[in-house]
């Protein structure tokens, strides 16, 4: 069984650029969530995507986007990059939304 | 809104010593509480996971108890080891919300 993936690993970028970060979900689930952790901090919910359409949102700007594809993989997409936005991206998959949710390793964002 | 918050922040003890660690959260009306350990810059391992139902739960040297009423959850890590050292969130979810709330963690030092 092949767990939740991510990538890239790194990332560095500027202010003002566009980025896509990408998630393979755990074999048989149909569920993706995304989670933005700054340095010192807990995961902070971003959204979660569920048979392919957004299924519940944190409070984050729509600079933040989304999809997940028929195979449950899913992208982030962050629009006009902030020097806060530079932080642990993580990527949850579950079996539903109220699953357990099984953690990727995360994708580190440093705009710089 | 539910708060999650994890006392203390940080704790350093000699190998082999027994430890608790906090969980407490505002909003009782929780569906599960999850576990999770996080080594430096990497992601979230799923721990123990205790549904809203039960008591409990253990895992070889760790259990998780969880009073819903209170609105508490400790980790007891038994005969603890070096490679216990890293940070340990908890995080609840809330029955018809597909999120994970998490608190800010707590930093495990275990000294050979």
């Amino acid at each position: 069984e092949t767990g939740v993936t991510q990538s890239p690993t790194h990332l560095i970028k500027t202010r003002g650029q566009q980025v896509t970060l990408r998630c393979s979900s755990q074999s048989g689930h149909n569920t993706v969530s995304w989670y933005q952790q700054a340095l010192g901090q807990g995961p902070q919910f971003i959204f979660q995507y569920y048979r392919e359409e957004e299924n519940g949102r944190g409070n984050f700007p729509p600079r933040f986007s989304g999809l997940q594809f028929p195979n449950y993989s899913s992208e982030l997409n962050v629009n006009a990059l902030e020097l806060n936005d530079s932080a642990l991206y993580l990527c949850a998959s579950s079996n539903g939304p109220l699953g357990a949710q099984y953690f990727g390793p995360g994708t580190r964002l440093l705009v710089l | 809104k539910q708060e999650v918050t994890q006392i203390p922040a940080a704790l350093s003890v000699p190998e082999g010593e027994n430890l608790v660690l906090n969980c407490s959260f505002t909003d009782s009306a929780i569906y599960n509480l999850q576990w999770f350990r996080q080594d430096p810059g990497k992601g979230l391992t799923s721990l123990l996971l205790i549904q809203s139902s039960q008591r409990e739960q253990t895992s070889g040297r760790l259990n998780a108890s969880l009073d819903k009423s209170s609105g508490r959850s400790t980790l007891y890590i038994a005969a603890s080891q070096p490679g216990d050292s890293a940070t340990y969130l908890c995080a609840v979810s809330q029955g018809g919300s597909e999120k994970l709330v998490f608190g800010k963690g707590t930093k495990l030092t275990v000294n050979p």
